[in-house]
């Protein structure tokens, strides 16, 4: 199947510094990507859809500013959490779908904590 | 408000048992219900989908089977293996997009 990479896959910061997450499509094109919040033991939440060449689109109850995304290619969607503060440790998850239809591949996930 | 509401919160099953996992949606609009299995610091991955056309669907041991009229779905798990044990989610979503998940199960299977 497609193959979604997310880099990096931990990462530790301290409270107030930015966050960059990537999620790639490696062997597809995707015009869309999904990113996904999952808190322990909790199920995947949709943040916001990615779309390539225009701003997010972004669910109700999550911070724009918080939480920017960036789809400067079709093979590339990144996530930056600012300002990030503890509350925001959590697994973020991103997904995209080969051609715009079908199944949808999730990456593998990157985990955050914020000190 | 929960789109869909996924039953139970954790099952265990003996080795060689079936597992059984419901859910219920809420939204007549969606059509597209996949199943999405989970281990522990792993992106979920998909097991088995299905759409309202067709009442079930088998791959392997697994089978989900589709009311449409009750807006139910489930996943059958056929002779269950310990490498079953994950966290499994059932999904829905209107052309494939923006899955809306359940709230997840954790599956046990004693060897």
């Amino acid at each position: 199947g497609a193959v979604v990479s997310q880099h990096p896959s931990r990462v530790i910061c301290k409270s107030g510094t930015s966050v960059k997450i990537e999620c790639r499509s490696l062997d597809f094109q995707a015009t869309t990507m999904f990113w996904y919040r999952q808190f322990p033991k909790q199920s995947l939440m949709l943040m916001a859809t990615s779309n390539e060449g225009s701003k997010a689109t972004y669910e109700q109850g999550v911070e724009k500013d918080k939480f920017l995304i960036n789809h400067a290619s079709l093979t590339l969607s990144t996530l930056t959490v600012t300002s990030a503060h503890p509350e925001d440790s959590s697994f973020y998850i991103c997904s995209a779908r080969p051609g715009g239809t079908g199944e949808l591949f999730f990456g593998e996930g990157s985990r955050l904590t914020v000190l | 408000q929960q789109q869909v509401k996924q039953s139970p919160q954790s099952l265990i099953v003996q080795k060689g048992g079936i597992s059984i996992i419901n859910c219920a949606y809420e939204n007549t609009a969606f059509d597209y219900f996949p199943w999405y299995q989970q281990f522990p610091g792993k992106g979920p991955a998909l097991l088995i989908a299905i759409r309202p056309d067709v009442s079930e669907k088998k791959e392997g041991r697994f089978t989900i089977s589709f009311n449409k009229s009750a807006k139910q779905f489930s996943l059958h798990i056929m002779d269950s293996q310990p490498g079953d044990s994950a966290t499994y989610f059932c999904a829905a979503s209107k052309d494939g997009n923006k899955l809306v998940f359940g709230a997840g199960t954790i599956l046990r299977v004693k060897s």
